[in-house]
């Protein structure tokens, strides 16, 4: 089975702070997305990476900046936290199955409730 | 536009009863994929069903039952003799090839059963 793996479950950092939410999966998959979970908007895509060192923004990136220096894994930047940025994140991540792999199901993590105080 | 409408915010029903979940999507594509995921209170989605754009024909797992008709652009969910277990927030999704980069969410359903 695929694993997504997010490094913490429940975060509590201050506003101001440089946040960093850690995703890893064991599955080979190329495309890693983030996504941040609100009530009432669903999951919204923040940023993804189809390669390493590739990354495409998705629709709400400000405010944010990814990493993926390895395969394995992805990680979402908070450059200077905010209270608006409490929320649920969400790491997921599928194979490249062909030239269109948005086909593939999502395998998400866990989840980070992250808290900005 | 939202791509994806899940109109039930929340649903509440006693257990054994049946529930549908709606799905209303919106593509010009003729090619697509539509999902359907289960968010269970421990938080990770799990991936449930896929469908796609050139399959119509209705699927049966157990209890869930999905119904999907592009005429009226929707990806319903049924589940039958519903349990305690089935409470989750459930999410409608959409992947469309001419915006290959994206799977778009609609917002949930939070279904909750009555034991």
């Amino acid at each position: 089975d695929v694993k997504v793996t997010q490094s913490s479950r429940y975060l509590v950092k201050r506003t101001g702070e440089k946040v960093f939410l850690e995703c890893v999966q064991d599955m080979d998959h190329e495309n890693m997305f983030w996504y941040r979970q609100d009530p009432g908007l669903g999951l919204r895509l923040i940023y993804f990476s189809y390669d390493v060192k590739m990354k495409e923004k998705g629709d709400i990136p400000e405010g944010y900046s990814v990493s993926r220096e390895k395969k394995e894994r992805f990680s979402l930047i908070l450059e200077s936290a905010s209270t608006n940025q409490t929320s649920m994140y969400l790491c997921a991540s599928t194979p490249r199955t062909g030239w269109w792999s948005y086909n593939s199901p999502l395998h998400f993590g866990n989840g980070t409730r992250l808290t900005v105080t | 536009a939202q791509k994806v409408t899940q109109a039930q915010t929340e649903i509440s029903v006693v257990e054994k009863e049946d529930v549908t979940l709606d799905c209303v999507y919106e593509t010009r594509d003729t090619t697509y994929y539509l999902f359907w995921y289960k968010q269970p209170p421990s938080g990770e989605l799990v991936f449930l069903i896929r469908r796609n754009s050139f399959d119509e024909q209705n699927e049966i797992s157990g209890r869930y039952s999905w119904n999907f008709q592009k005429s009226t652009s929707s990806f319903n969910f049924t589940i039958t003799a519903s349990q305690v277990v089935d409470s989750a927030v459930y999410f409608c999704a959409l992947s469309e090839i001419s915006t290959g980069n994206q799977f778009y969410f609609g917002t949930g359903t939070s279904l909750t059963v009555i034991p």
